[in-house]
């Protein structure tokens, strides 16, 4: 059964320290997102890969938040330095192609104190 | 900007009772649409989705969606709810001829009494 694999789960961190989240897509995808869950702001896209590349990654504070992907198999969200306002769910989630479905991981639930 | 706006932020209904929750889109193009739910503690699921052609589209669980063009609105029905309907649900956009982004509304929130 072809799934999105988040790790970690959940994850509690003190402000300052940094936070690193690992997706691993779907095998054969070539579209990964990263999206931010809250209760007052919803699912706000963080950035977006297609074929490894950066497409947009408008969605994400530059001065503390970094995507990559350093190859096929895995892509990371990173924090330095996380701050308790970044406490939220965050879910990756891939796609084959423009336009088709995302399938969603677990996500991670970051809690900074 | 791009936005999907779901009216409803929180609905509560009794078992049995019809469902619709509302959404609207400010693409102007060519889109493709969803519905996602996300039931409690969970991650998102597709629900149904639309790319063309008939615009009454089905999903799982009894749940179906009518894309209106002239409206701006993908609404999401189900005629009889039920208790394990209980989640959240989103509506989502992805503008064809922009980029490929999938833009989420702010959800909807169903509870339904046993």
């Amino acid at each position: 059964d072809a799934r999105v694999t988040q790790t970690p789960r959940h994850k509690v961190t003190e402000m300052g320290q940094e936070v690193t989240m690992r997706c691993q897509p779907i095998l054969g995808h070539n579209t990964v997102f990263w999206y931010r869950q809250t209760m007052m702001q919803g699912l706000e896209l963080l950035a977006y890969f297609r074929n490894r590349a950066p497409l947009d990654d408008s969605g994400m504070p530059k001065d503390r938040f970094s995507a990559e992907m350093p190859d096929a198999t895995l892509a990371t969200l990173k924090i330095q330095p996380s701050e308790p306002r970044d406490s939220a769910v965050y879910f990756c989630a891939s796609g084959f192609q423009a336009g088709l479905e995302a399938f969603f991981g677990q996500g991670t639930r970051l809690t900074v104190v | 900007a791009q936005s999907v706006s779901q009216h409803n932020h929180h609905v509560i209904l009794s078992e049995a009772a019809s469902l619709e929750l509302g959404c609207n889109y400010s693409y102007g193009g060519t889109v493709n649409l969803f519905w996602y739910v996300q039931y409690p503690g969970q991650h998102l699921q597709l629900l149904l989705k639309y790319f063309s052609g008939d615009p009454l589209v089905k999903g799982i669980k009894g749940f179906e969606a009518e894309f209106i063009k002239s409206k701006f609105s993908f609404n999401l029905r189900k005629p009889s709810v039920q208790w394990s309907d209980t989640a959240e649900y989103f509506c989502a956009v992805n503008d064809q001829n922009r980029d490929d982004k999938i833009i989420f509304g702010k959800g909807t929130r169903l509870h339904i009494l046993p």
